[in-house]
């Protein structure tokens, strides 16, 4: 199994800034995911995290507001740009081997005010 | 792409009782399904899958279901206890490609004593 440490767990910020959340996998994975979790409401998928190029961003997503890195097999990194209080909401890296299950970061608790 | 539909939404039984969960999916080229408890602010854990070649898959209490042709599959929870109280989400993924999940929308179980 995979261990993912996500951090920051929660951050309270103010409108018009810019978050950063990171994401650490303990072996080296396939695939890396970001989702979005509304309160009380199913995981919404943002983008697939590709090693060494651009992100694919599901509909409704746009590099501008959630650009993504992943400079190598372990990790990545979800910003959240210019926010406003719809931002609001909990931020998932989930990680996945080639045919295996997939294993979900603790999660960030973002407030915007 | 693939869209997934859960019911029901709140699922309340007592305990001891069995519960049932159903999910439809849209997407043929889906053939992995797997099943996630989140507990309140816990990340989701897998709790059993099941791949588009077998129509039927157990785990001490807990089985998944498949019917392909229907392109809907179920999770059975025997003998419930207060601790299977949590939001239940089923998801579906091709293991082709980027092999994101899709998540249905939840079920909230709660397992009175």
């Amino acid at each position: 199994s995979a261990v993912i440490s996500q951090k920051p767990s929660r951050d309270i910020c103010q409108r018009g800034t810019s978050l950063t959340i990171q994401c650490q996998v303990d072996s080296q994975v396939t695939m890396m995911f970001w989702y979005r979790q509304q309160p009380g409401q199913s995981l919404t998928l943002i983008a697939t995290a590709n090693q060494g190029s651009e992100a694919t961003y599901e509909s409704g997503f746009v590099i501008d507001k959630f650009p993504i890195s992943r400079p190598n097999l372990t990790f990545s990194t979800l910003t959240v740009s210019n926010m406003s209080p719809e931002d609001s909401s909990i931020y998932l890296c989930s990680s996945r081997g080639l045919n295996t299950e997939a294993f979900f970061g603790q999660g960030t608790r973002l407030t915007v005010v | 792409g693939e869209n997934v539909e859960q019911h029901p939404s709140t699922l309340s039984v007592q305990e001891g009782d069995s519960a049932v969960i159903k999910c439809t999916y849209s997407d043929s080229a889906s053939n992995y399904f797997p099943w996630y408890k989140q507990e309140l602010g816990k990340r989701p854990q897998l709790i059993i899958d099941i791949r588009s070649n077998v129509g039927e898959k157990k785990d001490q209490r807990i089985a998944v279901t498949l019917n392909k042709t229907a392109k809907h599959f179920s999770l059975h929870i025997t003998e419930t206890q207060p601790e299977d109280s949590a939001v239940y989400f089923c998801a579906a993924s091709p293991n082709t490609g980027f092999q994101k999940l899709v998540f249905g929308t939840g079920t909230r179980l709660l397992v009175s004593p």
